[in-house]
């Protein structure tokens, strides 16, 4: 059974740039959360997707925003890059929507110069 | 999470238990978390406690749970230089949002 599989694994932008990071799940899974780890913050809710909506948002500004397709994969989109959003953003892959055991994937690596 | 929190770093020797704590403020905590991460790496899912039991094993892993203390714990028994790495442990309430401790940073000396 194939995990969670994020691309691209790594990544370079400059500051203003926008990027667009995809996760597809567990073959069967229907929640995807997305979480970012800095050294500073360390890791951090940003938002998770449920049957293509979005049901939970973490304290990020709008410059975040995702999306769910119908078959479950997911990208999370981040406008107007600044230094600070240099970061690892990891996605986890749940059953459903609500408390139930998260997967996660690899992560993908983005760098802000 | 600031309602998660663990101590930084742990060095034990191979061969040796190691134990790494962890103690959250929030109660209504549903599943908590143990994870792994090794440097450049995603986190692996060690193990994980429904907040109605007080312990679990598995193999060389195990976790107690003190929902009185609010306190969580990660056994690794016979541990190895395989095991170094950061642990992460984790409470979720009822959304699929999950409250992260700083990691505990292992290393075993050989």
């Amino acid at each position: 059974k194939a995990g969670v599989t994020q691309t691209p694994r790594y990544l370079i932008k400059t500051r203003g740039q926008q990027v667009t990071l995809s996760c597809s799940p567990i073959s069967g899974h229907r929640s995807v959360s997305w979480y970012q780890q800095t050294p500073g913050q360390g890791l951090q809710f940003l938002f998770e997707y449920f049957s293509e909506t979005q049901r939970n948002k973490g304290n990020f500004p709008g410059r975040f925003s995702g999306r769910q397709f119908s078959n479950s994969r997911s990208e999370m989109n981040v406008s107007t890059l600044e230094l600070g959003d240099s970061a690892l953003y990891l996605c986890a892959s749940g059953l459903r929507s609500g408390a139930n055991v998260l997967t996660f994937g690899a992560g993908s690596r983005l760098t802000v110069l | 999470g600031e309602d998660v929190e663990q101590s930084l770093f742990l060095s034990v020797r191979e061969g040796d238990s190691s134990v790494i704590n962890c103690t959250y403020t929030d109660s209504s905590s549903t599943y908590l978390y143990w994870y792994k991460q090794e440097p450049g790496a995603g986190l692996q899912l060690l193990t994980y406690i429904f907040s109605n039991m007080d312990m679990k094993q598995d193999q060389r892993l195990t976790v107690l749970l003190n929902k009185k203390d609010k306190h969580l714990s990660l056994r690794i028994a016979d541990t190895q230089t395989g095991d170094s790495a950061i642990y992460f442990c984790a409470r979720q309430t009822g959304a699929n949002n999950l409250f992260f401790g700083t990691g505990t940073r292992l290393t075993v000396i050989p």
